[in-house]
């Protein structure tokens, strides 16, 4: 069974600055690695999904970029909004497993 | 182009019992996922469907099963229901695994 690790666990950030996350996962038949937005009382809404090595990828504020050979992904947030409030997940799919989710990192952004 | 939707959105069940959940799709969709969500834990995979073909099963007992139909609509069994069972269940339609997931507001179980 694989494992993603997710961190921090949590952060808090002042409106206005940038943060960065971490996602890790086992490297060995990697096939795609996927980020998600989950708001509160919303349901999980994709960002990225991102299968090549050295790949980065970009929506608005938000970027990310993926290392297959050491097995982890950053998520990069600009100039944090408090709309930005919500758990980032990450999940790694390889060879004929499922997807396999980390346990998310909770962002908060304070006015 | 209509969302994922999940029926029913709150369920409240006793020990022993039996429990379906259901989940239509985004049309044109084949692949349907399940997934658990309790306190403290990431999301689990269940199982996914594509073209009514079980393609990939999670680490869950057998007492977790599903089918897809043939207009892709998918439903999920849960039998003998556990304390352990209550949790937030989504579905996810996508074109497979490798692709974004399109996820459903989900059924809230509550198993007293």
């Amino acid at each position: 069974i694989l494992n993603v690790e997710q961190s921090p666990q949590s952060l808090h950030v002042q409106e206005g600055d940038s943060t960065n996350f971490t996602c890790s996962f086992p490297s060995s038949n990697f096939y795609a690695l996927h980020w998600y937005r989950w708001e509160t009382a919303k349901s999980p809404e994709a960002l990225f999904v991102m299968t090549l090595n050295g790949d980065e990828k970009k929506k608005g504020r938000i970027s990310a970029t993926l290392n297959t050979k050491e097995g982890y992904s950053y998520l990069y947030i600009k100039g944090s909004q408090p709309e930005d409030s919500a758990t980032y997940l990450c999940a790694s799919l390889s060879g004929n497993t499922p997807l396999v989710f980390g346990k998310g990192t909770r962002l908060s952004v304070i006015a | 182009k209509a969302g994922v939707t999940q029926t029913p959105r709150y369920l409240i069940k006793t020990r022993g019992q039996q429990v379906t959940l259901s989940c239509s799709p985004i049309s044109g969709h084949r692949s349907v996922s399940w997934y658990q969500q309790t306190p403290g834990q990431g999301l689990q995979f269940l199982f996914e469907y594509f073209s009514e073909t079980q393609r990939n099963k999670g680490n869950f007992p057998g007492r977790f099963s599903g089918r897809q139909f043939s207009n892709s609509r998918s439903e999920m069994n849960v039998s003998t229901l556990e304390l352990g069972d209550s949790a937030l269940y989504l579905c996810a339609s996508s074109l497979g695994l490798a692709n974004e997931q399109f996820f459903g507001p989900g059924t809230r179980l509550t198993v007293l």
